[in-house]
Formats: structure tokens, C-alpha cells, sequence
């Protein structure tokens, strides 16, 4: 079964930093893609970043770009999201998502999400 | 960017309706090479995460009630529920994947008419 748990998320005050990470399971981690999306309290969904199994690809969203960065290590079965500069509208339910197997493809399995709140 | 707008933002149902919903993209999703469509669709229910209902427009994933059929090309996408039943009741968004930045319509709320 596949599985994808997300923590390192929290209060965080504006222009700080944190670093989610999403631990996977259930499939070959290093044969998939993998994605960063958001959820804004009350809001629709927004994609925010995606690396691909070797992380020779890596898109952001503009919204983030230079100020986060996604990163993974297949021997620890592990995907990340460092992110720096926090703005109060990065507060979101930060979802990690696999991607599927095409370079171009759909989130296939989605975890359950860890809260980002950037407050004073 | 690729901005799909979906229709209507809510619809209130009775179970057993038939129920179709619009999702439009700012350009074709259709790549001529395999001549796929790159749109998705997924299902949201409270308090929970988003989850694969449809891919490639009209594929739908294992497990998924054959209720639920995606139709459309090009620029224009539906999402049909034959026949709706309670467990249903969700928001319901598309996505394209033809590009990058991905991005997802605003989303459908199906409600209890």
C-alpha cells in the first residue's frame, strides 16, 4: 500500500524558515517523481513544486521560486521542502504527492498533509 | 500559464441525479504526438486529501465507481456522475498536466439538495 507522511510543519513567524519532509512507502521510491501542493485554509489547490526520481528536474511554481526549494533522498525514502522567506500567504495544508510515472502526468497518490502557519 | 476555470463553483444534489460539471483550459491539453488529453480529475472530501479519480480525461483509476465518467478534448472537459449517491458529496477539481506551472480549476462543491 502506498503511503506518504508528511511532518515538520508549524508556527512559523513571518521571514523565518522551516523544512517539511514526506516519508514514503508501499512503492520504489526512487522510480517516481515526486510534488509539493498546497491548500490554503478554505481555498482550492495549488501546486507548488515537482523533482523528478534522480532530481535532475526540478519545476517550481512562480509564487515560491527562490524561496523554497525541493529536494530528496532515495535512500532514506524521503522527499523535502525547505522553505525560507515565509510570507503569511504560504500559510497552507502542504500535501506531498507522487507523481506518475511520466515525466508529464497526474499526482497518482496523495498524503494527508501537514499545516504551514506563518504568523506574528 | 494554463488556467482551467471550472463550472459551476457549487451544485446541490439528490441522490440518484445525474450531475455534470464543466472544466474548461486557457489551451489545447491535447498533445498531438499521442494524442492524449494531459487533464485530470480528482475528488476532495471533507477533511481529507485529494484523491485520483480520472486521468488522461476519461480514465478512470482502479477502484473508481464506473458512476463517475470524464469526457472532452481539446479545451473543453466533463465530469459526469451517473447517478450520485451520498458518499459523493466532495469537491471536485481538474487539473492540467500538459505544462508546467500544473494547475488546478477552482473546483466544483457538490452539496445535498
Amino acid at each position: 500500500e502506498v503511503q506518504l507522511v508528511e511532518s515538520g510543519g508549524g508556527l512559523v513567524q513571518p521571514g523565518r524558515s522551516l523544512k517539511l519532509s514526506c516519508v514514503a512507502s508501499g512503492f520504489t521510491f526512487s522510480n517516481y517523481g515526486m510534488n509539493w501542493i498546497r491548500q490554503a485554509p478554505g481555498k482550492g489547490l495549488e501546486w507548488v513544486a515537482y523533482i523528478s526520481s534522480g532530481s535532475s528536474y526540478i519545476y517550481y511554481a512562480e509564487t515560491v521560486k527562490g524561496r523554497f526549494t525541493i529536494s530528496r533522498d532515495n535512500a532514506k525514502n524521503t522527499l523535502y521542502l525547505q522553505m525560507t522567506s515565509l510570507r503569511s500567504e504560504d500559510t497552507a495544508l502542504y500535501y506531498c504527492a507522487r507523481h506518475g510515472l511520466l515525466q508529464w502526468s497526474y499526482f497518482d497518490y496523495w498524503g494527508q498533509g501537514v499545516m504551514v502557519t506563518v504568523s506574528s | 500559464d494554463i488556467v482551467m476555470t471550472q463550472t459551476p463553483s457549487s451544485q446541490a444534489v439528490s441522490a440518484g441525479e445525474k450531475v455534470t460539471m464543466s472544466c474548461k483550459s486557457s489551451q489545447s491539453l491535447l498533445y498531438s504526438e499521442n494524442k492524449k488529453n494531459y487533464l485530470a480529475w480528482y475528488q476532495q472530501k471533507p477533511g481529507q486529501s485529494p484523491k485520483l479519480l480520472i486521468s488522461w480525461a476519461s480514465t478512470r483509476e482502479s477502484g473508481v465507481p464506473d458512476r463517475f465518467i470524464g469526457s472532452g478534448s481539446g479545451t473543453d472537459f466533463t465530469l459526469t456522475i451517473s447517478s450520485v449517491q451520498a458518499e459523493d458529496l466532495a469537491v471536485y477539481y481538474c487539473e492540467q498536466y500538459y505544462d508546467t506551472p500544473y494547475t488546478f480549476g477552482a473546483g466544483t462543491k457538490l452539496e445535498l439538495k
